[in-house]
């Protein structure tokens, strides 16, 4: 069984300032790791992904996320808000297994200026 | 087609109606989800069909609930009897069925049981 717990339901930060989205993990297996992001009356896209390699994988828009095997962990982060970045980001967890993609209950991100 | 095309995009609905939605995933796309959203609740996963395995029903809330995919493509999620508690939006999904790889979704139907 697989599941995705995301601390925090709402984040709000000034433009500027550090975003820190978290996303921790349960996987009996190697997991695939992923950040979707929902823009106000958008669909859903995919921001980034973790798979195998680099433990540190960059994304779209300036974001990345640092997957931590140790903690269970896969949290988003990007340096410097921007008003655009508001939207609720979706922290997802899939396996070698079978590839069933499960989401968390979403974070969604208010910036202010 | 070009993208994952869910119908209708809106559906209202009475009590204790039967309701059917409908996913047209990407082409060639084998593997295909159907989730539910509803405010505060994240992304709820319903059902999952890859290829020609049995169906992943392991997320469908209740025995009112049931879809099928047709000759591994379009699939329709039918909700009998509905109840006020299943207003949500429903989105549809699709992907290669290569572990590791994103999920394409459709713009959802937004269903409203009054």
């Amino acid at each position: 069984a697989q599941s995705v717990t995301q601390l925090g339901s709402h984040v709000s930060v000034s433009e500027g300032a550090l975003v820190l989205l978290r996303c921790n993990y349960s996987s009996s297996v190697p997991p695939y790791l992923f950040w979707y992001v929902q823009y106000p009356n958008q669909g859903l896209q995919l921001l980034l992904k973790y798979t195998t390699g680099a433990t540190l994988v960059k994304g779209i828009n300036g974001f990345e996320a640092e997957f931590k095997k140790s903690e269970t962990s896969f949290h988003l982060t990007k340096p410097s808000a921007h008003m655009s970045d508001a939207a609720e980001y979706f922290c997802a967890v899939s396996n070698t297994g079978g590839f069933k993609t499960i989401f968390g209950a979403g974070t969604r991100l208010f910036v202010k200026a | 087609g070009a993208g994952v095309s869910q119908s209708p995009s809106n559906k209202v609905t009475e009590k204790g109606k039967d309701v059917e939605l409908r996913c047209d995933p990407i082409s060639g796309h084998t593997a295909l989800y159907w989730y539910r959203q509803s405010l505060g609740q994240g992304l709820e996963f319903l059902i999952y069909f890859q290829g020609n395995s049995a169906p992943d029903k392991s997320g469908l809330p209740s025995d009112r609930f049931s879809a099928e995919r047709t000759g591994g493509s379009v699939s329709t999620l039918t909700i009998q009897r509905t109840q006020q508690e299943d207003s949500a939006v429903y989105l549809c999904a699709s992907s290669s069925g290569q572990g590791g790889e994103k999920l394409f979704f459709g713009s959802g139907t937004q269903l409203s049981v009054l």
